[in-house]
Order: C-alpha cells, then structure tokens, then sequence
C-alpha cells in the first residue's frame, strides 16, 4: 500500500458544527501532516506529527485541533469555523520525518464552511 | 530561511513541443529540490527530487529537472508536451522538517 487515504473527499459544514477529517497511511511512515491549500496558491504547513507527537504546530487557530492516535491514523478536528476556512486541506506522510525523501500526498478534503 | 520562487504564474505549449516549468531556490547548504503536479481538486502527485548526484534528474510521465547550481535553478521539462499534462506545478525545497512550497505554475497544453 502505498497511499495516503483521506476521508471524507468533500464536506459541507455551518459555523457552529463539529466535524473531524480523517487520514490513514500503511506504508509505515511514522511522520505525518496537514496542510492547508487555497484556490491556486501553494499548500500551507499547518501541523507535523513526528512518532505520533506533535513536533510543529505552525500557529494555527484552536478551532482546529489536531490528534493522532497511532502510526497509521491523523485526524484534525474542526470546531466553529469560520467561512475563511473553506480550503482543500490536505494530509501527508514522509518516512521518519526524513523530508528529504519527500512526502506522499492524499487526494484532500474539499471543506465549505457556510 | 529556505526559499524557491516561481517566476511564472503560468506557461504555454502547444502539444508536441517541448516544456520547462522554471524554479530558482536560495537556501543555505545543499539543497533538496522536489516538483509536484497537482491536478484539479486533487492532491499532491512526485514527480522527482534532487539530493545529490547527476544534475539531470529524471522523474515520472517523461519529465526531468536539471539543477544548475551556479543559476540556483531547477527547471523542469519534458521533450514533448501532452494536452494531459496541463495541471499546477509545484517546486519545493526541503526546510526545517518540513517542504517549502513555490507559489505554483500553471501548464496549459493546447491540441
């Protein structure tokens, strides 16, 4: 298996709604991701987990909250968002947080916050 | 800080012919160069990576990136351009445990 898997592809959210995107690798990665990406602008680093902790948290507001429970799984947990947050948020994995080795992409979540 | 730019929002090609996507990087110490492609509502795809080693640095679906260091570029290109290979491409460079990302181009190939 060499994917990242995220689920769901798209989702629809109000501003007072709790919902969680959810990310699986089973290539043994033990770094993993998120990212946030606007319409035609480069991808935004937004948490790094290294062996299931958080390393980087790059000043991201509380409604999200990130939480890895194993190697395998990330999840980033959404809470009164705002529609500014409408984005393609995207997971990724790397091997042992190694980035020189790249990282391998999921195909991302389409959030709209109405 | 680790940085690439992108000098073209977007390129141009007619089917056939040959393309470069360019990419210049400053950084301190040896660089670690990536391309993405992405296409529409999709994520990220590898295209190739330069550590070290030959400057010509081949990749999947025919591309292949040439690092100069003298220029500090790192220009991608593919002899013969596919209509399939319009998307959004994007250069990085490895930062502090992450990927810094250029600001993308966009590769329209017309039939």
């Amino acid at each position: 298996d060499t994917e990242v898997t995220q689920t769901p592809k798209h989702l629809v959210m109000g501003m007072t709604n709790k919902k969680s995107l959810k990310c699986e690798q089973h290539m043994g990665h033990r770094a993993m991701y998120w990212y946030k990406q606007k319409a035609k602008k480069p991808p935004e680093l937004m948490f790094v987990y290294s062996y299931e902790k958080l390393s980087i948290n790059e000043s991201v507001p509380s409604r999200f909250s990130p939480e890895c429970p194993n190697s395998s799984l990330l999840n980033l947990h959404l809470h009164a968002l705002q529609p500014e947050d409408s984005a393609l948020y995207l997971c990724a994995s790397s091997q042992e947080n190694r980035v020189s080795y790249g990282y391998t992409f999921g195909s991302g979540t389409r959030l709209t916050v109405v | 800080a680790q940085s690439v730019a992108q000098p073209e929002d977007q390129v141009n090609v007619a089917e056939g012919n040959p393309l470069t996507v360019k990419c210049t990087y400053s950084v301190s110490g040896n660089p670690y160069l990536f391309w993405y492609v992405q296409y529409p509502n999709r994520g990220l795809q590898f295209l190739l990576k330069y550590i070290t080693g030959d400057n010509l640095v081949k990749g999947s679906y025919g591309f292949e990136a040439e690092f100069n260091k003298s220029q500090t570029s790192f220009h991608l290109k593919k002899p013969s351009a596919l209509v399939s290979d319009s998307a959004l491409y994007f250069c990085a460079v490895v930062g502090f445990q992450k990927l810094v990302f250029g600001t993308g181009t966009r590769l329209l190939v017309s039939p």
